[in-house]
């Protein structure tokens, strides 16, 4: 299967800093790129969809001011929290398909643990 | 609203028991149906793509299959190495951006 590479895998941050994720597709161009939050013991919360060159669409109750999104290549997104507080901390999952309907792969995950 | 649902939540097998995890979805717009693993502190591990009903896929000891209103992974003499999260999403046209539609999920835990 095709290969999304996620970094940092585990990152610890003062609260008030912020903190950049990236998400590569190493084997594959990636029109779209998803990120998502998971909390313990649920399933994967969609955060937003980013398509290559244009402005990510956040879902509701997500803010955008403090999950910047940017994917500014088909290989390339970062998800940047800013201004991270304790209740940011979770594990982080982006995922990125070719196009249309085909499989969406997941990078490693980050966990993020803000102090 | 889009909706796919998986049961049981979680399932304990011994090992070389075999059982069947269900996923059943909206069927209206569904575009295809994929199964993923995932382990702990792990993002999901891509496994399956179903698109039409009867299709059936194959890898080592798990089939996935789909029918017309679910679909069902059929994991044959499990070993405790199979013990993970097995997640269920659907993709559907109309969705913004293609985005999946995940279940909670099914933990399975094999017992050596």
């Amino acid at each position: 299967g095709a290969v999304v590479s996620q970094h940092p895998s585990r990152v610890i941050c003062k609260s008030g800093t912020s903190v950049k994720i990236e998400c590569r597709s190493l084997d594959f161009q990636a029109t779209t790129m998803f990120w998502y939050r998971q909390f313990p013991k649920q399933s994967l919360m969609l955060m937003a969809t980013s398509n290559e060159g244009s402005k990510a669409t956040y879902e509701q109750g997500v803010e955008k001011d403090k999950f910047l999104i940017n994917h500014a290549s088909l290989t390339l997104s970062t998800l940047t929290v800013t201004s991270a507080h304790p209740e940011d901390s979770s594990f982080y999952i982006c995922s990125a398909t070719a196009g249309g309907f085909s499989a969406a792969f997941f990078g490693q995950g980050t966990r993020l643990t803000v102090v | 609203e889009d909706q796919v649902t998986q049961s049981p939540e979680a399932l304990r097998l011994q090992e070389g028991e075999s059982s069947s995890l269900n996923c059943s979805y909206t069927v209206s717009g569904l575009r295809g149906l994929f199964w993923y693993r995932q382990d702990p502190g792990k993002g999901p591990e891509f496994l399956f793509t179903l698109y039409s009903a009867g299709e059936e896929k194959e890898k080592e000891r798990l089939k996935a299959t789909l029918t017309k209103k679910e679909s069902f992974l059929h994991i044959t003499a499990p070993k405790p190495e199979d013990s993970a999260t097995y997640l269920c999403a659907g993709h559907y046209s109309g969705a913004g951006s293609y985005q999946l539609t995940f279940g909670k999920g099914t933990k399975l835990s094999v017992i050596p």
